[in-house]
């Protein structure tokens, strides 16, 4: 299985801050990386699928790079609604598999 | 709006089957593939599985020997059995809809919180 490490595992930072979280594949997955946020108590909601594509909808403060075995997912301007914990997912081999989470707390 | 809403009992002994089925509304199976994934508490996500609209499937190596997913295109429904169930089975059970080509999720059921104990 293709390993997914997130870091840091979690951060804290004020309204306004710009936040980048890394994602780093045990192998390379060319562009296969989902980034996806989840609030408590809800499901994930996704943000950037192939690495650095916009879902529909999402504000365009987030953004997403990277390819090969780094990626990262940067948030500009943090918003209120955007303390949540954020996952990568590597879509490139089965089992896909996600990293363990970077927690954004509020400063 | 497509909307996906699961159900499915809540709470196992060890060794009985859980059973969850996911209806999808708005939008139709084929086109799509259909994945389950669960969460155990205060954990991070584990991607158990995904089925098309045509019953094709795969699992998760490590869940796949217990594992079976089925779709009934006349209801728009897809459904997960996972049998032999043990405490280690307790996690919130997520269905979503997956885009196929571009490999991710797009819409996802509520959650269902599947308790396995004695």
């Amino acid at each position: 299985d293709i390993q997914m490490t997130q870091s840091p595992s979690s951060v804290s930072a004020s309204v306004g801050d710009r936040v980048t979280i890394t994602c780093r594949a045990s192998q390379p997955i060319t562009n296969w990386l989902v980034w996806y946020q989840q609030r408590p108590g809800e499901a994930p909601k996704v943000l950037i699928y192939a690495a650095s594509s916009l879902e529909s909808g999402v504000p365009a403060r987030f953004s997403g790079s990277g390819s090969g075995t780094e990626f990262t997912l940067t948030i500009s301007s943090l918003q209120p609604e955007d303390f949540a914990t954020y996952y990568c997912q590597q879509a490139t081999s089965f089992p896909k598999t996600f990293g363990q989470g970077t927690k954004l707390e509020i400063k | 709006q497509v909307q996906l809403q699961q159900w499915g009992p809540g709470l196992l002994k060890p060794s009985e089957t859980l059973s969850l089925t996911c209806s999808v509304y708005g939008g139709s199976l084929s086109g799509y593939y259909w994945t389950w994934i669960r969460q155990s508490p205060g954990k991070t996500l584990e991607w158990i599985g995904e089925i098309n609209h045509g019953g094709s499937t795969i699992y998760n190596p490590s869940l796949k020997s217990r594992v079976t997913m089925s779709v009934d295109t006349s209801k728009n429904q897809f459904s997960l059995n996972l049998n032999s169930v043990t405490a280690a089975d307790t996690a919130v059970y997520f269905c979503a809809r997956g885009r196929i080509g571009l490999r991710y999720s797009d819409h996802w059921g509520q959650g269902s919180l599947v308790t396995v104990s004695s």
